[in-house]
């Protein structure tokens, strides 16, 4: 059963980066056609997505953030990563992995979500 | 910048029907959009509800379902139950790499 685990600071202070890790298991990450994407909800608000990862490499941002993110893969380590730099409060929220349904552009698998404070 | 607009607010009477819907700021969501649905409880993950339109994801009951009606995808209700209540997200795919979820609806059953 495929399950997605996210992992990194809870809290991390205004200007520097936010860096979160999204690990995969019971499936590989470049194994199949799949995209990883990662989802953020700022405390009470709606879902953003922040952008997805194919399993070719090919990555796409919510232009929006883009300027500011940086997605990537660890395939070694069944692993894709989230670097938001320049952070504000706007930032604080609930950040999720997900994995896509194949070939239908929707998110199927979702982590549990974890909460970054960005705060002095 | 589209956006992917719900309404904000619905309610339901237990055992009835509703119908929350998804449009665009500009244009009309079609099935090229692959528009899917989540649902989400507070606290707890989005859990996906509906893909490409109409596809029932694993293990969802079938009162829940999903089409497009005229220019917006819909997600209707059919026999609502108390445990039926949260926040429901609409997702559309706009190409190029493009995803945009809608704002949320909350829906009360009552």
């Amino acid at each position: 059963q495929l399950q997605l685990q996210e992992s990194g600071p809870g809290l991390v202070k205004p200007s520097e980066t936010l860096s979160l890790t999204c690990s995969v298991s019971g499936g590989s990450i470049s194994s199949s056609t799949y995209y990883w994407g990662w989802i953020r909800q700022p405390p009470g608000k709606g879902l953003e997505w922040i952008g997805s990862i194919y399993y070719s490499g090919n990555i796409y941002y919510n232009p929006s953030l883009k300027s500011r993110i940086t997605i990537s893969v660890d395939n070694s380590k069944n692993q894709f990563s989230l670097k938001l730099s320049s952070v504000t409060a706007a930032d604080t929220a609930i950040y999720y992995c997900a994995r896509d349904t194949s070939g239908y552009y929707s998110f199927e698998h979702w982590g549990q979500g974890t909460l970054v404070t960005v705060s002095s | 910048q589209t956006v992917v607009t719900q309404e904000p607010s619905l309610s339901v009477s237990p055992g009835g029907t509703v119908t929350l819907t998804c449009g665009l700021s500009s244009g009309s969501v079609s099935t090229s959009y692959y528009p899917s649905w989540y649902q989400q409880t507070p606290g707890q993950a989005p859990r996906t509800l509906i893909y490409n339109t109409n596809t029932r994801s694993s293990g969802v009951p079938d009162r829940f379902s999903g089409s497009i009606l005229g220019n917006t995808a819909a997600l209707t209700i059919t026999g609502a139950q108390a445990d039926d209540e949260s926040d429901y997200y609409c997702l559309v795919y706009l190409g190029s790499g493009i995803w945009v979820f809608g704002g949320g609806t909350k829906l009360t059953v009552l």
